[in-house]
Parts: structure tokens; sequence; C-alpha cells
């Protein structure tokens, strides 16, 4: 059974550091990993969708690496912004196509 | 650009009350999912429609029903409101199939007294 996790839980950076987030997962034989971004008390937002055949996805400032084979996904955010606080969250599907998810990471941006 | 949209984004019932949430996609999606998010327990499914005419139980289903009114919508209903559905609702919609990259409605913050 395919199996989710993000690590740290929570994370607090000062403003203008790159970070990475973690995504780990069980099971190598995904379609795809989804990264989603969720303010407090709003709905979940795509960020980057990376195919299992793609390394990375590319958006403005944030980079989604997959690598299958160690089973992990890192999300690379340059140069942070207190705008970019929020919880992130990983999703994989598995193979009746439901979307497994992580527990995600509590980001904070010190300004 | 509506995307995927929940009515009502609050809503506080009594123990036993009725209710039901609407959720409508614009997007021509093929799958329809209802999710539960709790803190410490992350987001849980409770019903999915893969396609038009078919639904499926999720991982939490137990005191829900689910209506896939036609390819737009996709109702949740709750025939006896209790404590333990306090929760944010979510509805989100995918192409379906292997692509799977959900879209998500705003969500529904229920309390349930």
């Amino acid at each position: 059974k395919q199996e989710v996790t993000q690590i740290p839980a929570a994370l607090s950076v000062p403003e203008g550091e790159n970070l990475v987030l973690n995504c780990s997962f069980t099971d190598s034989a995904i379609y795809n990993l989804q990264w989603f971004r969720q303010d407090p008390g709003k709905g979940l937002t795509s960020l980057l969708l990376i195919q299992s055949s793609q390394r990375e996805q590319t958006s403005g400032r944030l980079n989604a690496s997959l690598d299958k084979s160690s089973g992990r996904s890192t999300l690379y955010i340059a140069a942070s912004q207190p705008g970019d606080s929020a919880t992130y969250l990983c999703a994989v599907p598995d193979s009746n196509y439901q979307l497994i998810w992580g527990a995600g990471t509590k980001l904070i941006i010190k300004p | 650009n509506a995307g995927v949209t929940q009515t009502p984004k609050f809503q506080v019932l009594k123990t036993g009350q009725s209710m039901t949430l609407q959720c409508a996609q614009d997007m021509n999606h093929n799958s329809m999912y209802w999710y539960r998010q709790d803190p410490g327990m992350g987001l849980r499914l409770i019903y999915y429609s893969a396609s038009e005419g078919t639904t499926d139980k999720g991982e939490v289903p137990n005191g829900y029903n689910v209506s896939r009114l036609n390819k737009r919508e996709f109702s949740l209903r709750l025939e006896s409101a209790a404590p333990s559905q306090t929760s944010v609702y979510f509805c989100a919609s995918s192409v379906g199939g292997l692509n799977t990259e959900a879209f998500f409605g705003q969500g529904t913050r229920l309390t349930v007294v």
C-alpha cells in the first residue's frame, strides 16, 4: 500500500532563503506526483504536477524534482517571500487513480 | 475561471439535522471527489465519482451519501449529522484515468453541535 511522507512537518526560515521541501513515497510505480499549496482557511491550489517520465518541472521560483527509484520528490523554493507562507502538500495516485496524500509541511517565511 | 465551486462556505448544524453540500465544476472533468480535512488527520477521501453515472466509497464513507447529478455536479449529503462530522469538506475534480491532476474548491467549513 502506497504511503506518502513529508518531512519536516513545519519549517520556519528568514525571507530570501532558498529552501527545499521533501516528499517520500513507498511504491515507486507512480504515474505522477503533484504538489499543492494550502493557505489557512482556504482550498488547495495545484502548484506543479510532475509526470513519472519527467525528472523535474519548473514554475517561476518553484522547481519540483522526482526520483522514482529512491521514492523521493523535492520542492525547491528560490528566494522565499512572506507570501510563500502556507502548508505544502504532495500527493501521488494509487493503482485506482485515487490520490494518496502526505500530511504536509507548514512553511513560515519570516520577514 | 470558476473551476470548482462549492456551496455553502460555512454551515452550522444541530445533531441529527441533514444537509447537502453542493459542488460544480466547469472544466468538463470526468472524475469528482469529496474529501474531509481534519487537524492531524490530513485529507481523507469520502466518496468519488470516476465518471458520470458512477460513484464509489473512499476511505471514510460512513454517514455520507453522494449523487453525481450530471457531469458538472457532485453533491454530498449528510442524512443525520453527528459532531464527529465537524470538519472542512473539499470537493475536487480531475480529467480522470491516468490524468489525476486535481483541482479543488474553496471548501465548506461544517460545524455540528
